[in-house]
């Protein structure tokens, strides 16, 4: 079983579309949570960290359920400029600082 | 702009030869640096964490004796993938902590072909 496990996508969606994302992890010790942006070939980009208590970004919220291992970020009013790939990023329970556990990542693809 | 730089961003080489990748840190230090591989449509897989003055610490199944890592100062890690073969064809990319709460920092990665 994957540390991280996403739904590869990919999401085809329209402008204003709001799209949800799931990622489940197995590490029940885990201690951060990330989730980055990767455009085609090129480095990943910290979106927003991730709580219990959930947050907010502008158009995007992330959500952590330490329960179920879940973690969730919404996408609301999608912009063609969201088009990428999003990775669920955890770092372990012990261990290397810096060290993080990327998910396969989830394709969107806004489309006007 | 930039605080952790990566060269180069693209190499093509034959088959058997050596290609060395670079990852500087520009405006700050890194006793640690991580390297990580993504074959398409896959995650980023952490490879080996290279370590300031000591011998890197490779993740399981990274052979060391064929990606050789070298951090002999403060603000430079090497990666040198030995007799490459088509199946090393992948993108590769580092990574630095920075700051008191360590924020990462990305290289823009090199995109490795092997012929």
């Amino acid at each position: 079983r994957k540390e991280v496990e996403q739904d590869p996508g990919p999401f085809n969606v329209p402008e204003g579309a709001t799209v949800a994302f799931n990622c489940t992890y197995s590490n029940s010790a885990s201690q951060s949570f990330f989730w980055y942006r990767q455009d085609c070939r090129k480095e990943p980009k910290l979106l927003m960290s991730v709580y219990s208590s959930g947050n907010e970004d502008g158009r995007f919220t992330a959500q952590l359920n330490r329960a179920s291992q879940y973690i969730s970020l919404l996408i609301r009013d999608s912009k063609l400029s969201d088009s990428a790939t999003y990775l669920c990023v955890v770092t372990p329970g012990s261990g290397n600082t810096g060290k993080l556990i990327f998910g396969q990542g989830t394709t969107l693809q806004v489309k006007p | 702009g930039a605080v952790v730089s990566q060269h180069p961003s693209w190499v093509i080489c034959k088959s058997g030869t050596s290609v060395k990748i670079e990852c500087r840190s520009l405006d700050f230090q890194a006793t640690t640096m991580f390297w990580y591989r993504q074959f398409p449509k896959q995650s980023l897989m952490l490879m080996a964490t290279s370590n300031e003055g000591s011998k890197a610490t490779y993740e399981q199944g990274v052979e060391k004796d064929k990606f050789l890592i070298n951090h002999a100062s403060l603000t430079l890690s090497t990666l040198t993938v030995t007799s490459a073969h088509p199946e090393d064809s992948s993108f590769y990319i580092c990574s630095a902590p920075r700051g008191t709460n360590e924020k990462l920092f990305f290289g823009s990665g090199t995109q490795l072909s092997v012929l």
